[in-house]
């Protein structure tokens, strides 16, 4: 079974700066990782996610992650937030295994970005 | 695009009634789950089907139930509504492959007075 650990549970940072949000995860087994956004009274929005090949995974809105598998960390970074990226973001990374549906979510991370 | 719809945007309902919160999905996928999102407590599975008629227990499924009669459409039963199930329901669905990602709805607010 995954387990999920989001670092940092709410994420303060200026318009322009760049940003970082942790997630470690810990399994056993092979894994597939993917990162979400959720905006206010909204659903889940897929980010990106990592398969397999190339670690350095770029998603839609500018953001990118890296698969580390020494650490068992998908951090995901921006190099220049935007007020619209003000939202929760959560990281799931999923077993690869035949009969694995399940995600597991980590508690999610606030992001607040500051005019 | 992958379209999950959830008939209810805001449900208001009373203590002890019996609630259906319903989801439809419109890519002939095989997998449906259903989230509760609490504040501080992230997504937690309620319970998912990998086919029709076919369901298993997440990790929440007490005072829950789920209906799987056809493909695209996903339900859940909400017994006897207590006030601690007052939250936001999630729905979703993947394709077969393990490798496919989750496709949400916009969810359900239910509260339950």
């Amino acid at each position: 079974a995954q387990s999920v650990t989001q670092l940092d549970s709410q994420v303060p940072v200026f318009e322009e700066a760049p940003v970082e949000l942790r997630c470690n995860y810990s399994s056993s087994v092979s894994v597939y990782l993917f990162w979400y956004v959720q905006y206010p009274n909204q659903g889940l929005q897929l980010l990106l996610k990592y398969l397999s090949g190339s670690t350095l995974v770029k998603g839609i809105n500018g953001f990118e992650a890296e698969f580390n598998k020494s650490q068992t960390s998908f951090h995901l970074r921006k190099p220049s937030v935007h007020i619209s990226d003000t939202a929760e973001y959560f990281c799931a990374p999923k077993g690869s295994g035949a009969g694995s549906y399940q995600l597991t979510f980590g508690k999610g991370t606030k992001l607040s970005v500051i005019p | 695009d992958v379209k999950v719809t959830q008939s209810s945007r805001y449900l208001v309902k009373r203590t002890g009634e019996k609630v259906f919160l319903e989801c439809v999905q419109d890519m002939d996928h095989e997998n449906m789950f259903w989230y509760r999102q609490d504040p501080g407590l992230g997504l937690r599975l309620i319970y998912f089907s990998y086919d029709v008629k076919m369901k298993e227990k997440g990790d929440i499924p007490e005072g829950y139930s789920v209906s799987r009669e056809k493909k695209e459409r996903f339900s859940l039963i909400l017994e006897s509504a207590s006030t601690n199930q007052t939250s936001m329901y999630l729905c979703a669905s993947s394709g077969e492959s393990s490798n496919q990602p989750q496709h949400f709805g916009d969810g359900t607010r239910l509260s339950i007075l």
